[in-house]
């Protein structure tokens, strides 16, 4: 069935520090690939999306491409803030028919001043 | 932000006792999931549905039962609660736009916390 495993977290940044999460997945076809950021005490967010090989998804700073040679999809950010720590989910959503959306284990980020 | 309410909020339980969680959205979409959440696991998804009385079942559904008798409202029941069931329950949901008749794009409520003692 369809996996996504992604770093071990806690993972602890110094303010401007460079960021990558790590994300790789298993699924048979072409799913879309997500980055869900969960701030504490509160619900999931979509953060970035990329649906085919080769794009790039990004928001708020964050960037992830959809690598489909390495089934890779990691997550990076040039200059983390304080405001960034929270958890950070890489999910799948398998194509075609109704999708179940597949959940990494979540990495968990605390960025110090 | 996506209109979607859970209740109760916070519960506490005993052991063998039925609860009740629900879900409410106002955005009309036509997927509805619930997902538990705890430590090392990440989210799990329990039961899902795809239309008013259409539901399946997701990774872990063992002990959990769910209804959605109309589009704006999904249940989801423990008959008996044990302790193992102690979580952080979110209902998502989806609206079924984009390739493949679904984007896989969710939008989450802010969580169930469920202690079972």
């Amino acid at each position: 069935g369809d996996s996504v495993t992604q770093m071990e977290g806690p993972v602890t940044l110094s303010e401007e520090a460079f960021l990558t999460i790590n994300c790789t997945y298993t699924a048979t076809g072409y799913p879309s690939l997500f980055w869900y950021v969960q701030y504490p005490g509160e619900g999931l967010q979509l953060l970035l999306k990329a649906t085919k090989a080769d794009d790039k998804g990004s928001n708020k700073g964050f960037e992830a491409t959809y690598r489909k040679e390495t089934t890779s999809f990691h997550l990076e950010k040039g200059s983390v803030q304080v405001s960034d720590s929270a958890v950070y989910f890489c999910a799948l959503s398998a194509s075609g028919g109704y999708q179940k959306v597949t959940f990494g284990t979540g990495t968990k980020l605390q960025v110090i001043p | 932000d996506a209109g979607i309410t859970q209740s109760p909020r916070h519960k506490v339980t005993e052991t063998g006792t039925p609860v009740t969680l629900r879900c409410h959205q106002t955005e009309n979409h036509r997927y509805m999931y619930w997902y538990r959440q705890d430590p090392g696991h990440g989210l799990r998804l329990i039961h899902y549905s795809y239309g008013v009385k259409d539901t399946d079942k997701g990774e872990v559904s063992d002990g959990y039962s769910v209804s959605r008798s109309k589009t704006e409202d999904f249940l989801l029941t423990l008959e008996s609660a044990t302790s193992s069931q102690t979580s952080v329950y979110f209902c998502a949901i989806s609206d079924g736009r984009g390739r493949g008749g679904n984007t896989g794009e969710l939008f989450f409520g802010e969580g169930s916390r469920l202690t079972v003692l």
